[in-house]
């Protein structure tokens, strides 16, 4: 099964804030990632597939990027809404994957 | 507006069975793959299994393998999941998603879940 491998796990940050997070797999994936935001009690909500684009109705400051094995979400202005847990999911095989996920806090 | 509606969880012992439904709307659900994803409590997200929008492709994680069993109605814009032979471990919050394309591919539609207690 293919790994997935997020970074950092949690991270303390304040409103305003760029983040970034990162996700490496295991072995060659191609653009077949994607990436999820997860609030308590709510459904995950796909942010960003292929890497890089950006789901329907998804606010521009959300964006992903890949480099070789590793790919990253970055938000470039963290606005309240956005604390929560964001995972990435590998489909270019079966089994899918997903990470671990990042828990995004309040500092 | 797409709406994914799972139900049937709840408390089963050990070795109990279960099956849960979720219920489409608002797209052509027979275009679409479905999938099954669970969070047991404080965990990440975890695949469980999916199957092709005519049925000829269906896939479940090693771990529930021999002891769950998806299906779907079209008719009835129904996916389910058979939960047979249930461990302490199963207990999750299940939700179903429509795959944006293909069996193996991302989910671009989730359900609020139905939450599955394993415990004697």
């Amino acid at each position: 099964d293919i790994q997935l491998t997020q970074s950092p796990s949690f991270l303390s940050t304040s409103v305003g804030d760029r983040v970034t997070i990162t996700c490496r797999a295991s072995q060659v994936i191609s653009d077949s990632l994607a990436w999820y935001q997860h609030k308590p009690g709510k459904a995950p909500k796909l942010l960003v597939f292929l890497a890089s684009k950006l789901e329907n109705g998804v606010p521009s400051r959300f964006s992903g990027s890949r480099f070789g094995t590793e790919y990253t979400l970055t938000i470039s202005t963290l606005q309240p809404e956005d604390f929560a847990t964001y995972y990435c999911q590998q489909y270019h095989s079966a089994p899918v994957t997903f990470g671990q996920g990042t828990k995004l806090e309040i500092k | 507006e797409v709406q994914l509606v799972e139900s049937g969880g709840g408390l089963v012992k050990p070795g109990g069975s279960l099956r849960l439904s979720c219920a489409a709307s608002g797209f052509t659900f027979t275009y679409y793959s479905m999938t099954w994803v669970r969070q047991a409590p404080g965990k990440g997200l975890e695949w469980v299994s999916s199957i092709s929008s005519n049925t000829t492709y269906i896939q479940y994680a090693d771990s529930v393998k021999g002891r769950f069993t998806i299906s779907r109605d079209n008719a009835r814009d129904s996916i389910y999941l058979q939960m047979d032979s249930l461990r302490a471990e199963d207990t999750a919050v299940y939700y179903c998603a429509t795959n944006v394309g293909g069996t193996i591919d991302a989910f671009d539609y989730w359900g609020q879940g139905t939450l599955v207690t394993v415990s004697s």
